[in-house]
Protein backbone atom coordinates (compact mmCIF):
# COMPACT_ATOMS: atom_id res chain seq x y z
CA UNK A 1 0.00 0.00 0.00
CA UNK A 2 1.34 3.63 -0.46
CA UNK A 3 2.14 5.44 2.30
CA UNK A 4 3.02 8.27 0.76
CA UNK A 5 1.13 10.82 -1.08
CA UNK A 6 2.83 14.21 -2.98
CA UNK A 7 1.19 17.48 -3.51
CA UNK A 8 1.38 18.52 -5.68
CA UNK A 9 1.14 16.08 -8.67
CA UNK A 10 2.69 18.81 -10.70
CA UNK A 11 4.39 21.95 -10.64
CA UNK A 12 5.82 24.31 -13.12
CA UNK A 13 7.85 27.58 -11.94
CA UNK A 14 10.41 29.98 -13.72
CA UNK A 15 13.83 29.65 -13.19
CA UNK A 16 15.21 31.03 -9.65
CA UNK A 17 11.54 30.58 -8.11
CA UNK A 18 11.13 28.53 -5.35
CA UNK A 19 9.72 25.28 -5.37
CA UNK A 20 7.78 23.68 -2.52
CA UNK A 21 6.13 20.08 -2.31
CA UNK A 22 5.06 18.29 0.07
CA UNK A 23 3.93 14.31 1.31
CA UNK A 24 1.40 13.34 3.55
CA UNK A 25 1.94 9.50 5.16
CA UNK A 26 -0.64 7.39 7.27
CA UNK A 27 1.36 5.65 9.49
CA UNK A 28 4.55 6.29 12.25
CA UNK A 29 7.56 6.62 10.66
CA UNK A 30 11.40 6.07 11.92
CA UNK A 31 12.54 8.71 8.85
CA UNK A 32 11.49 9.86 6.00
CA UNK A 33 13.61 10.90 2.69
CA UNK A 34 12.99 12.42 -0.51
CA UNK A 35 15.05 11.14 -3.67
CA UNK A 36 14.80 13.08 -7.04
CA UNK A 37 14.13 10.80 -10.18
CA UNK A 38 15.34 11.82 -13.81
CA UNK A 39 13.23 11.09 -16.74
CA UNK A 40 13.76 7.96 -17.59
CA UNK A 41 16.34 7.16 -15.30
CA UNK A 42 16.69 5.65 -11.26
CA UNK A 43 15.88 7.69 -8.15
CA UNK A 44 19.04 9.47 -6.49
CA UNK A 45 18.83 10.13 -2.55
CA UNK A 46 18.58 14.14 -1.97
CA UNK A 47 18.31 14.15 2.21
CA UNK A 48 16.79 12.49 5.04
CA UNK A 49 15.23 13.75 7.98
CA UNK A 50 14.77 11.31 11.29
CA UNK A 51 11.08 11.71 13.38
CA UNK A 52 12.84 13.06 15.95
CA UNK A 53 14.16 16.21 13.55
CA UNK A 54 11.74 18.91 12.81
CA UNK A 55 13.93 20.49 9.61
CA UNK A 56 17.12 19.68 7.42
CA UNK A 57 18.63 21.53 5.02
CA UNK A 58 21.03 20.51 2.33
CA UNK A 59 22.48 23.30 -0.13
CA UNK A 60 19.30 25.48 -1.48
CA UNK A 61 17.02 21.86 0.06
CA UNK A 62 15.16 22.80 2.88
CA UNK A 63 13.09 19.46 4.23
CA UNK A 64 10.90 20.04 7.42
CA UNK A 65 8.56 17.30 9.32
CA UNK A 66 5.25 17.71 11.22
CA UNK A 67 5.22 14.57 12.64
CA UNK A 68 1.69 15.29 14.23
CA UNK A 69 -0.08 15.94 11.02
CA UNK A 70 2.14 13.46 9.57
CA UNK A 71 3.45 15.50 6.61
CA UNK A 72 6.62 16.81 5.28
CA UNK A 73 7.43 19.61 2.59
CA UNK A 74 11.10 19.34 0.35
CA UNK A 75 11.67 23.46 -0.47
CA UNK A 76 14.24 24.10 -3.58
CA UNK A 77 15.57 27.62 -3.49
CA UNK A 78 16.47 29.35 -6.07
CA UNK A 79 15.63 26.47 -8.84
CA UNK A 80 17.19 25.80 -12.08
CA UNK A 81 16.50 24.16 -15.04
CA UNK A 82 18.58 21.16 -13.94
CA UNK A 83 16.15 20.65 -10.97
CA UNK A 84 13.59 19.57 -13.65
CA UNK A 85 12.53 16.28 -12.38
CA UNK A 86 10.34 13.94 -10.21
CA UNK A 87 10.64 14.27 -6.68
CA UNK A 88 9.28 11.68 -4.03
CA UNK A 89 9.13 11.12 -0.60
CA UNK A 90 9.50 7.90 0.95
CA UNK A 91 8.80 6.50 4.27
CA UNK A 92 10.69 3.95 7.05
CA UNK A 93 8.42 2.47 8.76
CA UNK A 94 8.76 1.91 12.75
CA UNK A 95 7.97 -1.38 13.38
CA UNK A 96 8.65 -4.58 11.15
CA UNK A 97 9.12 -4.54 7.48
CA UNK A 98 12.92 -4.68 7.49
CA UNK A 99 14.77 -2.06 5.69
CA UNK A 100 12.09 -1.74 3.21
CA UNK A 101 11.21 2.36 2.15
CA UNK A 102 7.52 2.73 1.11
CA UNK A 103 7.58 5.58 -1.96
CA UNK A 104 4.79 7.85 -2.87
CA UNK A 105 3.24 8.51 -6.09
CA UNK A 106 5.79 11.73 -6.82
CA UNK A 107 5.86 15.24 -8.04
CA UNK A 108 7.03 16.34 -11.39
CA UNK A 109 8.64 19.63 -10.74
CA UNK A 110 9.49 22.23 -14.48
CA UNK A 111 11.83 24.44 -14.41
CA UNK A 112 11.20 26.88 -16.97
CA UNK A 113 13.96 29.46 -18.51
CA UNK B 1 30.85 5.70 -5.34
CA UNK B 2 27.93 2.75 -5.23
CA UNK B 3 27.17 1.27 -8.61
CA UNK B 4 23.86 -0.53 -9.14
CA UNK B 5 23.87 -1.87 -12.64
CA UNK B 6 20.33 -3.28 -14.33
CA UNK B 7 21.30 -5.90 -17.30
CA UNK B 8 18.83 -4.28 -19.78
CA UNK B 9 17.84 -0.70 -20.18
CA UNK B 10 15.24 -2.13 -22.57
CA UNK B 11 13.55 -5.37 -23.00
CA UNK B 12 10.53 -6.48 -25.10
CA UNK B 13 9.21 -9.93 -24.37
CA UNK B 14 6.14 -11.88 -25.28
CA UNK B 15 3.14 -13.45 -23.19
CA UNK B 16 3.81 -16.66 -21.71
CA UNK B 17 7.56 -15.87 -21.77
CA UNK B 18 10.11 -16.13 -18.68
CA UNK B 19 11.98 -13.80 -18.03
CA UNK B 20 14.83 -12.81 -16.22
CA UNK B 21 15.69 -8.97 -14.80
CA UNK B 22 19.26 -8.92 -13.35
CA UNK B 23 20.42 -6.79 -11.09
CA UNK B 24 23.88 -6.28 -9.71
CA UNK B 25 25.42 -4.02 -6.66
CA UNK B 26 28.74 -3.66 -5.96
CA UNK B 27 29.34 -2.47 -2.33
CA UNK B 28 28.69 -5.35 -0.43
CA UNK B 29 25.15 -4.26 0.66
CA UNK B 30 23.10 -6.67 2.84
CA UNK B 31 19.39 -4.98 1.47
CA UNK B 32 18.33 -5.42 -2.62
CA UNK B 33 15.01 -4.10 -3.57
CA UNK B 34 12.99 -4.72 -6.75
CA UNK B 35 10.36 -1.70 -7.77
CA UNK B 36 8.05 -1.54 -10.65
CA UNK B 37 7.21 1.72 -11.37
CA UNK B 38 3.84 3.49 -13.08
CA UNK B 39 2.56 6.41 -14.24
CA UNK B 40 0.37 7.87 -11.20
CA UNK B 41 0.88 4.66 -8.96
CA UNK B 42 4.87 5.40 -7.98
CA UNK B 43 7.35 2.85 -6.78
CA UNK B 44 5.70 -0.46 -5.81
CA UNK B 45 7.89 -2.59 -3.85
CA UNK B 46 7.78 -6.02 -5.03
CA UNK B 47 10.69 -8.23 -3.10
CA UNK B 48 13.59 -7.52 -1.49
CA UNK B 49 16.19 -9.50 0.39
CA UNK B 50 18.12 -8.94 3.35
CA UNK B 51 20.98 -11.34 3.04
CA UNK B 52 21.56 -14.06 0.97
CA UNK B 53 18.90 -16.76 -0.07
CA UNK B 54 16.79 -14.48 2.11
CA UNK B 55 13.92 -12.59 0.55
CA UNK B 56 10.78 -11.19 1.37
CA UNK B 57 7.78 -10.35 -0.31
CA UNK B 58 6.44 -6.23 -0.95
CA UNK B 59 3.43 -5.29 -1.66
CA UNK B 60 2.76 -7.01 -4.67
CA UNK B 61 5.05 -10.16 -5.13
CA UNK B 62 2.27 -12.03 -7.10
CA UNK B 63 3.72 -12.84 -10.89
CA UNK B 64 6.70 -12.48 -9.25
CA UNK B 65 9.64 -14.42 -7.78
CA UNK B 66 13.65 -13.50 -7.01
CA UNK B 67 16.67 -15.45 -6.46
CA UNK B 68 19.93 -13.93 -4.59
CA UNK B 69 22.39 -16.87 -4.76
CA UNK B 70 25.13 -14.25 -3.81
CA UNK B 71 25.45 -10.94 -2.16
CA UNK B 72 25.95 -8.81 -4.72
CA UNK B 73 23.03 -10.45 -7.36
CA UNK B 74 19.72 -9.94 -7.35
CA UNK B 75 16.73 -11.36 -9.49
CA UNK B 76 13.40 -10.99 -10.45
CA UNK B 77 11.76 -13.54 -12.30
CA UNK B 78 8.44 -13.17 -14.56
CA UNK B 79 7.90 -16.91 -14.45
CA UNK B 80 4.86 -16.42 -17.11
CA UNK B 81 4.79 -13.01 -18.62
CA UNK B 82 1.84 -10.99 -18.66
CA UNK B 83 0.89 -7.36 -20.33
CA UNK B 84 -0.31 -6.02 -16.66
CA UNK B 85 3.53 -6.43 -16.22
CA UNK B 86 4.60 -4.32 -18.57
CA UNK B 87 6.48 -1.50 -16.36
CA UNK B 88 9.53 0.14 -15.23
CA UNK B 89 11.65 -2.14 -13.17
CA UNK B 90 13.87 -0.75 -10.69
CA UNK B 91 16.61 -2.22 -9.00
CA UNK B 92 18.15 -0.65 -5.60
CA UNK B 93 20.31 -1.66 -3.16
CA UNK B 94 20.85 -0.14 0.51
CA UNK B 95 23.39 -1.10 3.84
CA UNK B 96 20.97 0.69 6.04
CA UNK B 97 17.25 1.84 5.84
CA UNK B 98 18.90 5.50 5.17
CA UNK B 99 19.68 5.30 1.54
CA UNK B 100 18.82 3.28 -1.15
CA UNK B 101 20.85 3.59 -4.31
CA UNK B 102 19.09 2.76 -7.41
CA UNK B 103 19.99 1.51 -10.95
CA UNK B 104 18.96 3.16 -14.29
CA UNK B 105 15.91 0.81 -14.67
CA UNK B 106 14.46 -1.62 -16.74
CA UNK B 107 11.74 -0.52 -19.41
CA UNK B 108 9.85 -3.90 -19.84
CA UNK B 109 7.36 -4.08 -22.58
CA UNK B 110 5.36 -7.50 -22.69
CA UNK B 111 3.13 -7.84 -25.76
Amino acid sequence: SQQGEEDPQALSIQEGENATMNCSYKTSINNLQWYRQNSGRGLVHLILIRSNEREKHSGRLRVTLDTSKKSSSLLITASRAADTASYFCATKGLTGGGNKLTFGTGTQLKVEL
Amino acid sequence: DVKVTQSSRYLVKRTGEKVFLECVQDMDHENMFWYRQDPGLGLRLIYFSYDVKMKEKGDIPEGYSVSREKKERFSLILESASTNQTSMYLCASSLTHEKLFFGSGTQLSVL
